[in-house]
């Protein structure tokens, strides 16, 4: 079975500077990886995935992850954060042979002026 | 990109009534779709997995008979709350993969508020 940990709950950073939240995982099979943003009283939005391509992974608004797979992680991170990435940010594995998805508890950004 | 929508955005009723949910994959067919809750500043929790045509699949601690799943077709599936309590009370969130495209493309849930 899969799962997903997050390492920290809340993570602070001054705006200009760079981000990283953490992500481990635990999977059976070949996993697939995602990040999702969720900005306060709205949906889920992608930022990006992993699927077994090219292990560094580009998304939107600047984000990246690397996935490595001896350690088991698929961090986060942007080097430079603007205030609008002041969110509540999901780390989610899933394995393809049954497409379930399993979230992490999730990170609280905050962007200090 | 593919859109999943919910229905109703938001729901208020009384304890003991119950309440349904719709989730629809609007440019795409999908026999399977998840339905998760999220408590106020919590993560999301998978409750069950719908499928089309046949019954659904619960997590475990999640009552089958209170939370009931029909997924009548390839873009609908519903999730109804029998007899809801004040607990019940949650942000019901929905979720359609697209196999191809690996990626699940999830809905922009419905709050429910039990009184």
């Amino acid at each position: 079975a899969q799962s997903v940990t997050q390492l920290d709950s809340h993570v602070s950073v001054s705006e200009g500077t760079p981000v990283l939240l953490r992500c481990n995982y635990s999977s059976s099979y070949s996993p697939s990886l995602f990040w999702y943003v969720q900005h306060p009283n709205k949906g889920l939005q992608l930022l990006l995935k992993y699927t077994s391509a090219a292990t560094l992974v580009k998304g939107i608004n600047g984000f990246e992850a690397e996935f490595k797979k001896s350690e088991t992680s698929f961090h986060l991170t942007k080097p430079s954060a603007h205030m609008s990435d002041a969110a509540e940010y999901f780390c989610v594995v899933s394995e393809t042979h049954d497409d379930k998805i399993i979230f992490g508890k999730g990170t609280r950004l905050h962007i200090l002026p | 990109g593919a859109v999943v929508s919910q229905h109703p955005s938001w729901v208020i009723c009384k304890s003991g009534t119950s309440v349904k949910i719709e989730c629809r994959s609007l440019d795409f067919q999908a026999t399977t779709m998840f339905w998760y809750r999220q408590f106020p500043k919590q993560s999301l929790m998978l409750m069950a997995t719908s499928n089309e045509g046949s019954k659904a699949t619960y997590e475990q601690g999640v009552e089958k008979d209170k939370f009931l799943i029909n997924h009548a077709s390839l873009t609908l599936s519903t999730l109804t709350v029998t007899s809801a309590h004040p607990e019940d009370s949650s942000f019901y969130i929905c979720s359609a993969p697209d196999l191809g495209a690996y990626e699940q493309y999830f809905g922009p849930g419905t709050r429910l508020t039990v009184t």
